[in-house]
């Protein structure tokens, strides 16, 4: 069974901080992806690394896929309120989409 | 519709109850996911479709859990005689490729 360990769990943190979200398994998956989950909503891709040592940049946010592709970490620099939500990692491990998530880490940003 | 739809958006049964939740999938989406979301569980993969056909059932809890898919389209998740650890939010979720899955609001179930 594959398994991801995402942590912290809950971080609080003032408006304009940096933090890192970070995403571990001792398993090897095909892809990497993170969403974001507002209260009543579905989850939102934000980004899929798929090759290891991979970075993305995606306005204040850099993902970072491993390069034995067992971890990944989400990087937010100054964080604003509007940042403020469930950031999940889920990893691929098959050809069809079948997704692992992570407990998931719920970050609020304080104004 | 834009995007993945499910009703109802919120169920409260009675333990012993069946229940029957649906997911309108994005038109053309060929991938359709059922995950359960539980408080200190995360996100549990359910089941896959690709098509009417399901080749991977291996996240359904046990056998009181069934879906099917209709059409390539709608599909719908039966839990039968419904019990307290089955309240979770229930995603479905679509696919053309299985890389970028569009996720539903979700069902909140709750079993008194």
């Amino acid at each position: 069974t594959q398994l991801l360990e995402q942590s912290p769990q809950f971080l609080s943190i003032q408006e304009g901080e940096n933090l890192t979200v970070y995403c571990n398994s001792s398993s090897v998956f095909s892809s990497l992806q993170w969403y974001r989950q507002e209260p009543g909503e579905g989850p939102v891709l934000l980004v899929t690394v798929v090759t290891g040592g991979e970075v993305k940049k995606l306005k204040r946010l850099t993902f970072q896929f491993g390069d034995a592709r067992k971890d990944s970490s989400l990087h937010i620099t100054a964080a604003q309120p509007g940042d403020t939500g469930l950031y999940l990692c889920a990893g691929g491990g098959t050809s069809y989409g079948k997704l692992t998530f992570g407990q998931g880490t719920i970050l609020t940003v304080h104004p | 519709g834009a995007g993945v739809s499910q009703s109802p958006s919120n169920k409260v049964t009675e333990k012993g109850k069946d229940v029957e939740l649906r997911c309108d999938p994005i038109s053309g989406h060929t991938a359709l996911y059922w995950y359960r979301q539980s408080l200190g569980q995360g996100l549990e993969f359910l089941i896959y479709f690709q098509g009417n056909s399901a080749p991977d059932k291996s996240g359904l809890p046990s056998d009181r859990f069934s879906a099917e898919r209709t059409g390539g389209s709608v599909s719908t998740l039966t839990i039968q005689r419904t019990q307290q650890e089955d309240s979770a939010v229930y995603l479905c979720a679509s696919s053309i490729q299985g890389l970028w899955q569009f996720f539903g609001p979700g069902t909140r179930l709750t079993v008194l």
